[in-house]
């Protein structure tokens, strides 16, 4: 079966740094999506990942190893308004996207 | 710009009522999507669309249809809803269904069948 593992909660602190892990089994890779989503509100697209490696943007950066099926989102100079769930995504060898759970992280001053 | 927009925002129901969910895009995207969203379980994918006149299965595709008559609108149907269906639903597109494409999520209808 497809498995997309991420943990359901993190807390840090306000300024600090946080990596969120994401582990995956699919029928296929056609990439990896990082989405943020705010408590009651739509996913927004953050990142995407389809070669092995780290993609920088601003205080976000998101890395790949395919051998490994591993993906982690590093969010770095915590603001409070970074406080929200984080949702990795697998695409399969059908196109289509493969979501975990979500991490929700919780941000204190 | 509207992007994507959904109706209604939230939705009480009985169940065995019909009900249908609106999606509406205007950003020309060729693939849409049909998702529902449940308390510690991922997105999954009801239906989706990947051009206008064609529509495919998702993960868990069944007490649910759609149809995709023009590239804008994406409409989704519960014949008779169950409790079970009781789920925030979201509405995406993409450019065209491809690998590399984004997905862009309307704000969602929360359901609640009774």
């Amino acid at each position: 079966g497809q498995n997309i593992d991420q943990p359901t909660e993190m807390t840090a602190t306000e300024g600090a740094i946080v990596q969120i892990n994401c582990t995956y089994q699919t029928s296929g890779f056609n990439g990896l999506f990082w989405y943020q989503q705010h408590a009651g509100e739509a996913p927004t697209f953050l990142s995407y990942n389809v070669l092995d490696g780290l993609e920088e943007k601003g205080r976000f950066s998101s890395f790949l190893s395919r051998s490994k099926g591993y993906s982690y989102l590093l969010l770095k100079e915590l603001q409070m308004k970074d406080s929200a769930s984080y949702l990795c995504a697998v695409m399969d060898s059908n196109y289509q996207l493969i979501w975990g759970a979500g991490t929700k992280l919780i941000i204190k001053p | 710009i509207a992007g994507i927009t959904q109706a209604p925002t939230s939705q009480i129901l009985a169940a065995g009522r019909r009900m249908t969910l609106r999606c509406t895009q205007d950003m020309r995207h060729n693939a849409m999507y049909w998702y529902r969203q449940d308390l510690g379980l991922g997105l999954r994918l009801i239906h989706y669309s990947n051009t206008a006149g064609t529509t495919g299965k998702g993960e868990v595709p069944d007490g649910y249809s759609v149809s995709r008559a023009n590239t804008d609108d994406f409409p989704l149907t519960l014949a008779s809803a169950v409790p079970s269906q009781t789920s925030v639903y979201f509405c995406a597109s993409s450019e065209s269904g491809g690998s590399t494409d984004t997905q862009y999520f309307g704000p969602g209808t929360r359901l609640t069948v009774l």
